[in-house]
């Protein structure tokens, strides 16, 4: 079965600085890979995904992300953080081949301090 | 305004006390799926739906049913609770289950005694 792992509880990134989130996934087809930001007390919302094609995918509020096949990642950056992008990130994927289910990572928590 | 709602949004309950939770959708999508979210296992999906009628366990199902009569609803019930069920539920839907963005709701907050 598919998986995803994100290897950081926690980003702290100072403002207008670049951030990264980090995401690495297994599968045994190919990946159907997506990112979701949950601010307190909301539902996640979408950001980004990868299906197919261009390895860097552009998203909403200025973030994007690598698709990498050879290292397995699926990277969140954005070039300069802003403190309104203090969050809760989560990466999630589908595999091609058992594609009914998303498994989703544990979540990384990002603040952006002034 | 395109959205999923849930239904209630906080609930405490005791151990043994069926409930359901209800989610509805207004964007006529096909797929729709139930996760619980805890602190540090992320989203966990609990059960998932391909279209009406048709419905399949994800990660952890024990202890919970759905139904999927119509397509714009797909209740999630609890028929004997216990307090490893407490836990942040949300539903999402999308228009189908392989490369679309699911839709969350704004979840419902369990506590069981």
């Amino acid at each position: 079965a598919q998986s995803v792992a994100q290897p950081e509880d926690q980003v702290n990134v100072a403002e207008g600085n670049p951030l990264t989130v980090k995401c690495t996934y297994s599968v045994s087809g190919n990946p159907y890979l997506f990112w979701y930001v949950q601010y307190p007390n909301r539902g996640l919302q979408f950001l980004l995904k990868y299906i197919t094609g261009d390895n860097l995918v552009k998203g909403s509020y200025g973030f994007e992300a690598e698709f990498n096949k050879s290292q397995t990642s699926f990277h969140l950056k954005k070039p300069s953080a802003l403190v309104s992008d203090s969050a809760l990130y989560f990466c999630a994927v589908r595999d091609s081949i058992y594609n009914n289910d998303m498994r989703f990572g544990a979540g990384t928590r990002l603040t952006v301090k002034p | 305004e395109a959205q999923v709602t849930q239904n209630p949004r906080y609930l405490i309950t005791v151990t043994g006390k069926k409930l359901t939770v209800t989610c509805s959708q207004n964007m006529n999508h096909e797929y729709m799926s139930w996760y619980r979210q805890d602190p540090g296992l992320g989203l966990r999906q609990i059960y998932y739906s391909m279209n009406v009628e048709v419905t399949d366990k994800g990660d952890v199902p024990e202890g919970y049913k759905v139904s999927r009569k119509e397509k714009r609803n797909f209740p999630l019930i609890l028929e004997s609770p216990s307090p490893n069920q407490t836990s942040l539920y949300f539903c999402a839907s999308s228009l189908t289950g392989e490369v679309n963005e699911q839709f969350f709701g704004p979840g419902t907050r369990l506590t069981v005694l």
